[in-house]
């Protein structure tokens, strides 16, 4: 069965410093999403892309995070300088299409911030 | 804001038996998802429902939703060890999922 895959699996990072984390969404799904869990919170949404441009975005999704699809089969999620509140589960998803279908998700990035 | 909201938060019960957990939501939408997560994994979708739809089955699992009322339930009947895991319901409306808090349920054998 298809996979959402993301890479690394686990993240430490400096606060302050830059980290990209990766995903490569189902093939021939058309939106992909990325979702942050914060350890024992709910999964919040952060992102939707389509047509290589962000679809929407969510109040936590400031001018330090960004996305890029950079070669039609990686997406990836950045953020500029990171903060010790930013440690989470990332989640990537993927769906062909909106509405009738549900999301295919990676097994998350864990990024912690010290 | 849109949200689901799940109760009970947590749910132990015994192997064999059925758990039905419920979510509540504020707003209108066009489907609404259940997804399974395992401790420290990804979430593994089960199930979706189309606002137009009342109830709907897969396998072990049984879904109702009540737009007037702005609910959900997921059953599933004659759990097993291996159903242990954090459920949540996940609204969709303008083109991303809401999530809940989602219902811990534990099952022992």
């Amino acid at each position: 069965e298809p996979e959402v895959t993301q890479t690394p699996s686990h993240q430490v990072t400096q606060m302050g410093q830059e980290v990209i984390l990766r995903c490569v969404p189902i093939s021939n799904h058309l939106y992909f999403y990325w979702y942050r869990q914060i350890l024992g919170q709910k999964v919040e949404f952060l992102v939707s892309f389509y047509n290589n441009e962000i679809s929407e975005k969510s109040e936590i999704f400031d001018d330090q995070f960004s996305v890029e699809r950079p070669d039609g089969s990686n997406f990836t999620l950045k953020i500029r300088s990171t903060k010790l509140e930013d440690s989470a589960m990332y989640f990537c998803a993927s769906s062909p299409e909106q509405g009738n279908y549900g999301y295919t998700f990676g097994s998350g990035t864990r990024l912690t911030v010290v | 804001s849109q949200q689901g909201e799940e109760d009970p938060q947590a749910l132990s019960i015994q192997e064999g038996e059925n758990a039905t957990m419920n979510c509540s939501y504020k707003t209108s939408i066009n489907n609404l998802q259940w997804y399974r997560q395992n401790s420290g994994r990804g979430l593994v979708h089960l199930i979706l429902i189309r606002s137009n739809e009342r109830e709907k089955h897969s396998g072990r699992l049984r879904v109702t939703l009540d737009t007037s009322k702005k609910s959900s339930s997921l059953l599933i009947t004659a759990s097993r060890a291996a159903d242990t895991a954090s459920y949540f319901c996940a609204t969709d409306a303008e083109g991303k999922l809401i999530f809940g808090q989602g219902t811990t349920l534990q099952v022992k054998p």
